[in-house]
């Protein structure tokens, strides 16, 4: 199994900068997550999605952020126009539906917005 | 307003000693709690976990101790190995877990030789 893959590993872009970060799923998992890990609030969960259904977007910072699902094997996460406060990892994670034992984490994407 | 919190930011330990890093919360509605384990440059990988009807969950050299009264946990390494040094989140949930977690902030554990 590949595991949850997530693209790019790096990002560096200058602030106003539209930047999408993708994701890819295990296979045969239908629910997907997205972290932010900052030194500041540490791990926060930004938004998560049951059987390609947004389910709770509350901890998405704020309008310039968007996150889409548009099949089971694909999810996104839009930051536009970025901001150098948006500088941070993000982490994609996946598991089965109420299974967080097997909540497996993507390796990351290292935004920098300058 | 942190509801998962870890107080230690780093903690030294010498190979072959009891590790124990904690964990502190706040929210009475978590019912699930994890620990993850993540090294540089990856991402967390799941160590062990804790439901709140249970005190103690044991997994080889790990073992979590949850006191629902203080609204606190613990993890126990023991021995410490090398490998083991990494960040530890602990994590929390409602519902089992299945709605998303909330992590702390992490302890950065040293295992010294």
């Amino acid at each position: 199994d590949a595991g949850v893959i997530q693209s790019p590993r790096h990002e560096v872009t200058e602030m106003g900068q539209e930047v999408t970060l993708r994701c890819k799923p295990i296979s045969g998992h239908n629910s997907l997550f997205w972290y932010r890990q900052t030194m500041m609030r540490g791990l926060e969960l930004l938004i998560y999605f049951n059987n390609n259904v947004p389910i709770d977007d509350s901890g998405m910072p704020e309008d310039r952020f968007s996150a889409k699902m548009p099949n089971a094997s694909f999810s996104t996460l839009k930051i536009q126009p970025s901001e150098p406060r948006d500088s941070a990892v993000y982490f994609c994670a996946s598991t089965t539906t109420g299974t967080p034992d097997t909540q497996y984490f993507g390796p990351g994407t290292r935004l920098t917005v300058l | 307003d942190q509801q998962v919190k870890q107080n230690s930011p780093s903690l030294s330990v010498q190979e072959g000693r009891i590790s124990i890093l904690n964990c502190d919360y706040t929210n009475s509605m978590f019912d699930y709690f994890l620990w993850y384990k993540k090294y540089p440059a990856e991402g967390p990988t799941f160590l062990i976990s804790i439901s709140s009807i249970k005190d103690k969950n044991e997994d080889g050299r790990f073992t979590v101790f949850l006191n629902k009264s203080a609204k606190h946990l613990s993890l126990h390494i023991v021995p410490s190995q090398p490998g083991d040094s990494a960040v530890y989140f602990c994590a929390a949930g409602v519902g089992g877990g299945a709605d998303g977690l909330t992590f702390g902030k992490g302890t950065h554990l040293i295992i010294q030789p």
